[in-house]
Protein backbone atom coordinates (compact mmCIF):
# COMPACT_ATOMS: atom_id res chain seq x y z
CA UNK A 1 0.00 0.00 0.00
CA UNK A 2 0.91 3.86 -0.75
CA UNK A 3 0.24 7.28 0.77
CA UNK A 4 1.58 10.51 0.97
CA UNK A 5 2.03 12.82 3.42
CA UNK A 6 2.23 16.76 2.77
CA UNK A 7 3.58 18.51 5.77
CA UNK A 8 2.18 22.40 5.79
CA UNK A 9 -1.42 22.73 3.87
CA UNK A 10 -0.33 26.41 3.26
CA UNK A 11 3.06 27.96 2.69
CA UNK A 12 3.66 31.40 2.33
CA UNK A 13 7.03 32.78 1.25
CA UNK A 14 8.15 36.48 -0.24
CA UNK A 15 9.21 36.84 -3.79
CA UNK A 16 12.86 35.80 -4.18
CA UNK A 17 12.53 33.82 -1.24
CA UNK A 18 13.29 30.00 -0.52
CA UNK A 19 10.97 27.35 -1.86
CA UNK A 20 10.48 24.21 0.28
CA UNK A 21 7.39 22.04 -0.11
CA UNK A 22 7.80 19.06 2.12
CA UNK A 23 6.31 15.47 0.65
CA UNK A 24 7.02 11.85 2.63
CA UNK A 25 5.77 9.01 1.80
CA UNK A 26 5.14 5.25 2.18
CA UNK A 27 5.17 2.42 0.36
CA UNK A 28 5.99 -1.30 -0.14
CA UNK A 29 7.65 -1.43 -3.10
CA UNK A 30 10.32 0.79 -4.94
CA UNK A 31 8.25 3.92 -5.84
CA UNK A 32 7.82 6.45 -8.55
CA UNK A 33 7.48 9.93 -7.69
CA UNK A 34 5.77 12.93 -8.67
CA UNK A 35 4.57 16.53 -8.30
CA UNK A 36 1.31 17.96 -9.87
CA UNK A 37 0.66 21.84 -9.63
CA UNK A 38 -2.52 23.62 -10.02
CA UNK A 39 -3.01 26.87 -10.75
CA UNK A 40 -6.75 28.73 -9.75
CA UNK A 41 -9.20 27.53 -12.46
CA UNK A 42 -6.59 25.11 -14.51
CA UNK A 43 -6.35 21.27 -14.35
CA UNK A 44 -3.46 19.41 -12.71
CA UNK A 45 0.16 19.15 -14.20
CA UNK A 46 3.03 17.65 -14.26
CA UNK A 47 5.42 19.32 -12.67
CA UNK A 48 8.48 16.94 -12.27
CA UNK A 49 8.92 13.26 -11.79
CA UNK A 50 11.43 10.09 -10.25
CA UNK A 51 11.58 6.88 -11.39
CA UNK A 52 14.91 5.91 -11.59
CA UNK A 53 18.42 6.90 -11.72
CA UNK A 54 19.64 10.38 -10.50
CA UNK A 55 17.94 11.07 -7.39
CA UNK A 56 17.78 14.74 -7.95
CA UNK A 57 15.63 15.91 -10.69
CA UNK A 58 14.70 18.86 -12.66
CA UNK A 59 11.05 20.19 -13.53
CA UNK A 60 9.36 23.40 -15.29
CA UNK A 61 9.75 26.47 -14.39
CA UNK A 62 13.19 26.16 -12.37
CA UNK A 63 11.50 23.45 -9.61
CA UNK A 64 13.50 20.05 -8.64
CA UNK A 65 12.97 17.59 -6.09
CA UNK A 66 15.30 14.96 -4.51
CA UNK A 67 14.47 11.60 -4.01
CA UNK A 68 15.93 10.57 -0.13
CA UNK A 69 15.26 6.90 0.20
CA UNK A 70 16.80 6.83 3.67
CA UNK A 71 13.73 9.29 4.84
CA UNK A 72 11.29 8.37 2.28
CA UNK A 73 11.70 12.59 1.38
CA UNK A 74 10.60 14.12 -1.81
CA UNK A 75 10.60 17.10 -1.37
CA UNK A 76 9.96 20.08 -3.77
CA UNK A 77 12.78 23.12 -4.06
CA UNK A 78 13.08 26.50 -6.00
CA UNK A 79 15.65 29.15 -5.48
CA UNK A 80 13.93 32.11 -5.87
CA UNK A 81 10.36 31.94 -5.79
CA UNK A 82 8.00 34.27 -8.44
CA UNK A 83 4.68 35.33 -8.11
CA UNK A 84 3.65 33.03 -10.72
CA UNK A 85 4.40 30.25 -8.78
CA UNK A 86 1.27 30.78 -6.58
CA UNK A 87 -0.57 27.76 -6.83
CA UNK A 88 -1.44 24.12 -5.09
CA UNK A 89 1.15 21.58 -5.32
CA UNK A 90 0.48 17.88 -5.06
CA UNK A 91 3.00 15.59 -3.99
CA UNK A 92 2.27 11.91 -5.55
CA UNK A 93 3.43 8.32 -5.73
CA UNK A 94 2.62 5.35 -7.94
CA UNK A 95 4.06 1.84 -7.66
CA UNK A 96 6.58 -0.05 -10.21
CA UNK A 97 5.10 -3.47 -9.65
CA UNK A 98 2.05 -4.96 -9.45
CA UNK A 99 -0.95 -2.14 -9.16
CA UNK A 100 -0.08 0.95 -10.68
CA UNK A 101 -2.61 3.43 -9.42
CA UNK A 102 -1.40 6.74 -8.13
CA UNK A 103 -1.73 7.97 -5.05
CA UNK A 104 -1.80 11.89 -4.26
CA UNK A 105 -1.07 13.92 -0.93
CA UNK A 106 -3.80 16.49 0.55
CA UNK A 107 -1.85 19.02 -1.31
CA UNK A 108 -0.50 22.47 -0.31
CA UNK A 109 -1.05 25.91 -1.30
CA UNK A 110 1.76 28.24 -1.77
CA UNK A 111 1.50 31.71 -1.67
CA UNK A 112 3.58 34.33 -2.66
CA UNK A 113 3.94 37.62 -1.49
CA UNK A 114 5.16 40.91 -2.95
CA UNK B 1 -8.19 13.69 -29.06
CA UNK B 2 -5.33 16.44 -27.79
CA UNK B 3 -6.53 16.35 -24.64
CA UNK B 4 -8.55 14.48 -21.79
CA UNK B 5 -12.25 15.83 -22.10
CA UNK B 6 -14.38 15.43 -19.78
CA UNK B 7 -18.51 16.37 -19.68
CA UNK B 8 -20.14 17.95 -18.44
CA UNK B 9 -18.26 20.39 -16.48
CA UNK B 10 -20.74 21.21 -14.24
CA UNK B 11 -23.90 19.34 -13.34
CA UNK B 12 -26.26 20.49 -10.86
CA UNK B 13 -28.10 17.80 -9.17
CA UNK B 14 -30.88 16.78 -6.55
CA UNK B 15 -30.61 14.45 -3.87
CA UNK B 16 -31.47 10.97 -4.40
CA UNK B 17 -30.82 11.78 -8.22
CA UNK B 18 -28.77 9.49 -10.18
CA UNK B 19 -26.10 11.51 -12.78
CA UNK B 20 -23.30 9.86 -15.25
CA UNK B 21 -20.17 11.83 -15.99
CA UNK B 22 -18.07 10.61 -18.92
CA UNK B 23 -14.85 11.31 -19.68
CA UNK B 24 -13.23 10.80 -23.11
CA UNK B 25 -9.35 10.43 -22.67
CA UNK B 26 -6.10 10.75 -25.25
CA UNK B 27 -6.20 8.08 -28.01
CA UNK B 28 -4.07 5.14 -27.81
CA UNK B 29 -3.94 5.48 -23.43
CA UNK B 30 -4.55 2.37 -22.33
CA UNK B 31 -5.35 2.94 -18.49
CA UNK B 32 -8.01 5.55 -17.40
CA UNK B 33 -8.25 6.79 -13.85
CA UNK B 34 -11.48 8.23 -11.54
CA UNK B 35 -10.13 10.71 -8.51
CA UNK B 36 -12.25 13.57 -6.38
CA UNK B 37 -11.25 16.09 -5.39
CA UNK B 38 -12.76 17.70 -2.34
CA UNK B 39 -12.54 21.57 -1.89
CA UNK B 40 -9.19 22.32 -0.26
CA UNK B 41 -8.00 17.96 -0.55
CA UNK B 42 -5.65 16.33 -2.93
CA UNK B 43 -7.59 13.90 -5.89
CA UNK B 44 -8.66 10.76 -3.89
CA UNK B 45 -8.64 7.56 -6.20
CA UNK B 46 -11.22 6.28 -7.35
CA UNK B 47 -11.00 3.59 -9.59
CA UNK B 48 -8.75 2.35 -13.09
CA UNK B 49 -8.68 1.29 -15.78
CA UNK B 50 -6.51 -0.86 -17.92
CA UNK B 51 -8.34 -1.23 -21.53
CA UNK B 52 -11.87 -2.71 -20.53
CA UNK B 53 -11.49 -4.07 -17.40
CA UNK B 54 -11.43 -2.31 -13.92
CA UNK B 55 -7.64 -3.26 -12.55
CA UNK B 56 -8.51 -1.54 -9.04
CA UNK B 57 -11.84 -0.18 -7.90
CA UNK B 58 -10.71 -0.11 -3.88
CA UNK B 59 -11.25 3.39 -3.83
CA UNK B 60 -15.16 3.64 -4.61
CA UNK B 61 -16.51 4.41 -1.25
CA UNK B 62 -19.82 2.81 -1.70
CA UNK B 63 -22.04 0.63 -4.46
CA UNK B 64 -23.87 3.26 -5.03
CA UNK B 65 -20.62 4.68 -7.35
CA UNK B 66 -20.36 2.40 -10.53
CA UNK B 67 -17.69 2.85 -13.50
CA UNK B 68 -17.34 1.12 -17.16
CA UNK B 69 -15.23 1.65 -20.17
CA UNK B 70 -16.52 -1.22 -22.47
CA UNK B 71 -14.69 -0.55 -25.51
CA UNK B 72 -11.50 0.24 -23.68
CA UNK B 73 -11.64 4.06 -24.66
CA UNK B 74 -14.42 6.40 -23.10
CA UNK B 75 -15.50 5.53 -19.39
CA UNK B 76 -18.57 6.79 -17.34
CA UNK B 77 -18.96 7.29 -13.92
CA UNK B 78 -21.92 6.43 -12.83
CA UNK B 79 -23.82 7.76 -9.46
CA UNK B 80 -27.02 6.29 -7.89
CA UNK B 81 -28.83 8.23 -5.02
CA UNK B 82 -26.87 10.98 -5.01
CA UNK B 83 -25.83 12.46 -1.67
CA UNK B 84 -24.97 15.85 -0.30
CA UNK B 85 -21.69 13.98 0.63
CA UNK B 86 -21.13 13.20 -3.57
CA UNK B 87 -20.34 16.85 -4.25
CA UNK B 88 -16.99 17.20 -5.70
CA UNK B 89 -14.67 17.72 -8.71
CA UNK B 90 -14.59 14.49 -10.10
CA UNK B 91 -11.47 14.11 -12.40
CA UNK B 92 -10.58 11.40 -15.05
CA UNK B 93 -6.81 11.39 -16.32
CA UNK B 94 -5.29 8.63 -18.81
CA UNK B 95 -1.89 7.63 -19.39
CA UNK B 96 0.01 5.05 -22.02
CA UNK B 97 0.76 1.49 -21.43
CA UNK B 98 0.92 -0.50 -18.05
CA UNK B 99 3.67 1.42 -15.71
CA UNK B 100 3.42 3.22 -12.56
CA UNK B 101 6.18 5.75 -14.57
CA UNK B 102 3.98 7.39 -17.24
CA UNK B 103 2.43 10.80 -16.19
CA UNK B 104 -0.61 11.08 -15.64
CA UNK B 105 -3.11 13.45 -17.90
CA UNK B 106 -5.97 15.25 -16.36
CA UNK B 107 -9.27 16.24 -17.73
CA UNK B 108 -10.59 19.70 -16.70
CA UNK B 109 -12.93 17.56 -13.99
CA UNK B 110 -16.74 18.01 -13.92
CA UNK B 111 -17.68 19.61 -10.82
CA UNK B 112 -21.12 18.24 -9.06
CA UNK B 113 -23.45 20.16 -6.81
CA UNK B 114 -25.74 18.19 -5.02
CA UNK B 115 -28.55 20.02 -3.32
Amino acid sequence: AQSVTQLGSHVSVSEGALVLLRCNYSSSVPPYLFWYVQYPNQGLQLLLKYTTGATLVKGINGFEAEFKKSETSFHLTKPSAHMSDAAEYFCAVSGNTGGFKTIFGAGTRLFVKA
Amino acid sequence: GAGVSQTPSNKVTEKGKYVELRCDPISGHTALYWYRQSLGQGPEFLIYFQGTGAADDSGLPNDRFFAVRPEGSVSTLKIQRTERGDSAVYLCASRPGNSGANVLTFGAGSRLTVL
